[in-house]
């Protein structure tokens, strides 16, 4: 069974561009949740997509979205990057609603590094 | 009310040595508590998680203690193998609400051989 795939694995822009990431979910899973990972601020919560919609939302600016498609599939995007949004962007998927048993199952994340 | 406080930052232990870390939460209705650990260049793997009606739960050498009137939870690793040696990380969520997980700031194990 193929776990969480995230693309790209790796990127580097400049601040003031937008990035858009993606995750593909473990087949099956119908929740995507999305963190972000830095040494300071450790692991933060963005937010929780289920059947296209977003259940939750974290304390980011308006700057980071996100959307989840009929597939599952989700991506993120944070617009007008800042050198602190230099991070490791985590996805992880779950069952959802029915049939949770609460794990997550995260991707390996793609890090970001703002010059 | 959000916060998960974790401690230590970071932990020595040598083989066949007893790991604790803790942890302590804030919103009292928080009743999810995982623990995942993570090696460098992955993403976190769930190692073991507890609900608030049990005060422990064992899986192999990892055994999460509870304590909800105190509002603080641990992770002991029995028997420390230097495969252990990763990042461990506590979280707390409601559980209607698991994929928003409110996580510790992670303690980094070290296994000596």
């Amino acid at each position: 069974k193929a776990g969480v795939t995230q693309t790209p694995r790796y990127l580097i822009k400049t601040r003031g561009q937008q990035v858009t990431l993606s995750c593909s979910p473990i087949s099956g899973h119908r929740s995507v949740s999305w963190y972000q990972q830095t040494p300071g601020q450790g692991l933060q919560f963005l937010f929780e997509y289920f059947s296209e919609t977003q259940r939750n939302k974290g304390n980011f600016p308006g700057r980071f979205s996100g959307r989840q498609f009929s597939n599952s599939r989700s991506e993120m995007n944070v617009s007008t990057l800042e050198l602190g949004d230099s991070a490791l962007y985590l996805c992880a998927s779950s069952k959802g609603l029915a049939g949770n048993t609460g794990e997550l199952f995260f991707g390996e994340g793609s890090r970001l590094t703002v010059l | 009310q959000q916060q998960v406080k974790q401690s230590p930052q970071s932990l020595i232990v040598q083989k066949g040595g007893i790991s604790i870390i803790n942890c302590a939460y804030e919103n009292t209705a928080f009743d999810y508590f995982p623990w995942y650990q993570q090696f460098p260049g992955k993403g976190p793997a769930l190692l073991i998680a507890i609900r608030p009606d049990v005060s422990e739960k064992k899986e192999g050498r990892f055994t999460i203690s509870f304590n909800k009137s105190a509002k603080q939870f641990s992770l002991h690793i029995m028997d420390s193998q230097p495969g252990d040696s990763a990042t461990y990380f506590c979280a707390a969520s409601k559980a209607s609400n698991t994929g928003k997980l409110i996580f510790g700031q992670g303690t980094t194990l070290q296994v000596k051989p």
